[in-house]
């Protein structure tokens, strides 16, 4: 089945500890980005990428990093998270072409106390 | 930056036509969309239109595009409760990345 999948769906944490939110396509889609979604704000873009290394800032990046090491996968990563991160946080992926529709993932909540 | 606008809320009657309005305001987006969240999960894309097109229409959703005015408009006929959701206008504005701006998104409630 096509999909893309977010691990944890749900996260709990503290100011400062570092997390990683892992996110994987199986659809071989070169394009992917990270979202955050949050009331009356809609989605904002926090980064993409557009190939294995290629990657750049949408929105949103200042205190989140990503990576794409691997065409498949691309983690967010909070390295030091705060309460102003508490959001629930969406990956999708593309093709690099057609409508450029974007599947999304199923969404990760993440709270920081 | 760019800006994507849409109203927050709209009731409907079961069987009544719905309306979902956005402007936005990247004169140079080629692709407008509509994706649709139902609760707890995630987005899924409803329909789109391209830069060039007034209208699109796909069984029961009607696109239109006012490219003068910057508006986009849903339109769902036959509205049915399996209808409510979150509706989230988006544009994509940057031809050569990856680059999407999306709406805050208007909470469609059907009424039986």
């Amino acid at each position: 089945e096509a999909q893309v999948t977010q691990n944890p769906r749900y996260l709990i944490t503290v100011t400062g500890k570092k997390l990683t939110v892992t996110c994987s396509q199986n659809m071989n889609h070169e394009y992917m980005s990270w979202y955050r979604q949050d009331p009356g704000l809609g989605l904002r873009q926090i980064y993409y990428s557009m190939n294995v290394e290629v990657t750049d800032k949408g929105d949103v990046p200042e205190g989140y990093k990503v990576s794409r090491k691997e065409k498949r996968n691309f983690p967010l990563i909070l390295e030091s998270p705060s309460p102003n991160q508490t959001s629930l946080y969406f990956c999708a992926s593309s093709l690099a072409g057609g409508t450029y529709e974007q599947y999304f993932g199923p969404g990760t909540r993440l709270t920081v106390t | 930056g760019e800006d994507v606008e849409q109203s927050l809320f709209l009731s409907v009657r079961e069987g009544d036509s719905s309306v979902i309005n956005c402007t936005y305001t990247d004169s140079s987006s080629t692709y407008l969309y509509w994706y649709k969240q139902e609760p707890g999960a995630g987005l899924q894309l409803l329909t789109y239109i391209f830069s060039n097109m007034d209208m699109k229409q796909d069984q029961r959703l009607t696109v239109l595009l006012n490219k003068k005015d910057k508006h986009l408009s849903l339109r769902i006929a036959d509205t049915q409760t399996g209808d409510s959701a979150i509706y989230f206008c988006a544009e994509r504005v940057d031809n050569y990345g990856q680059n999407f701006v999306f709406g805050p998104g208007t909470r469609l409630s059907v009424l039986p």
